[in-house]
């Protein structure tokens, strides 16, 4: 079965200090990794997949496949950046993905 | 992507009573999902939407519970029968354009039941 562990549920950070948003799955196949956001009151939507390798709004993710993990990241902290965080592993093309709990991100200013 | 809209927005139901949440997407999809999300949980799929034929359930979802219709590509709706309190959640209508495209997501329906 597949799994992701989100093990922060609220991370504070100060406005302008490093953001590490932590995810571990398991999965014994070759997994797609992504990360979705949702800012208030908006919808779910997609901030980026591993195999785009890109940085999107500064965040990059990247897949280490020895630690099963895909940790978000971003080196500057902005307000704009308060969001909810999802996780999320898709195995079987886009049939099948799960998503972890989430993480609340709360930037101080 | 796709733009998608989900009515209603939320509802508070008595218990008994049934609801039903519709999906529209401005186009086609070949992938329509239903995801539910209570209260300090992560997304839960419930089932794919399939045109034309009966929808895939995953365990712990059935169809007596959560019936699911799509006649076309375009469009689905999600049904919560016989609502208990344990029904309240977050139900999120999601597409993939193809089958090699990540998900998008409605604004989900947040529904109460008393």
């Amino acid at each position: 079965a597949q799994r992701v562990t989100q093990p922060e549920k609220l991370l504070s950070v100060f406005k302008g200090a490093p953001v590490e948003l932590k995810c571990n799955y398991s999965y014994s196949g070759s997994p797609e990794l992504f990360w979705y956001v949702q800012y208030s009151r908006q919808r779910l939507q997609l901030l980026l997949r591993h195999i785009s390798r890109e940085s999107i709004k500064g965040f990059t993710a990247d897949l280490n496949k020895g630690e099963t993990s895909f940790h978000l990241k971003k080196p500057f902290a902005q307000e704009e950046d308060s969001a909810m965080y999802y996780c999320a592993l898709a195995s079987g093309g886009y049939q099948k993905v799960t998503f972890g709990i989430g993480t609340k991100l709360q930037v101080i200013p | 992507s796709a733009v998608i809209s989900q009515k209603p927005s939320r509802d508070i139901c008595q218990r008994g009573t049934s609801l039903t949440i519709q999906c529209q997407v401005d186009s086609q999809v070949t992938m329509m999902f239903w995801y539910r999300q209570q209260p300090g949980q992560s997304l839960t799929l419930i089932a794919t939407a399939n045109q034309g034929s009966e929808a895939t359930y995953e365990s712990g979802f059935v169809i007596d519970k959560f019936p699911i219709s799509r006649p076309n590509l375009t469009f689905s709706t999600l049904t919560v029968s016989n609502m208990s309190p344990e029904d309240s959640s977050i139900y999120l209508c999601s597409v993939s354009a193809d089958y090699n495209s990540p998900l998008h997501f409605g604004n989900g329906t947040r529904l109460t039941v008393t």
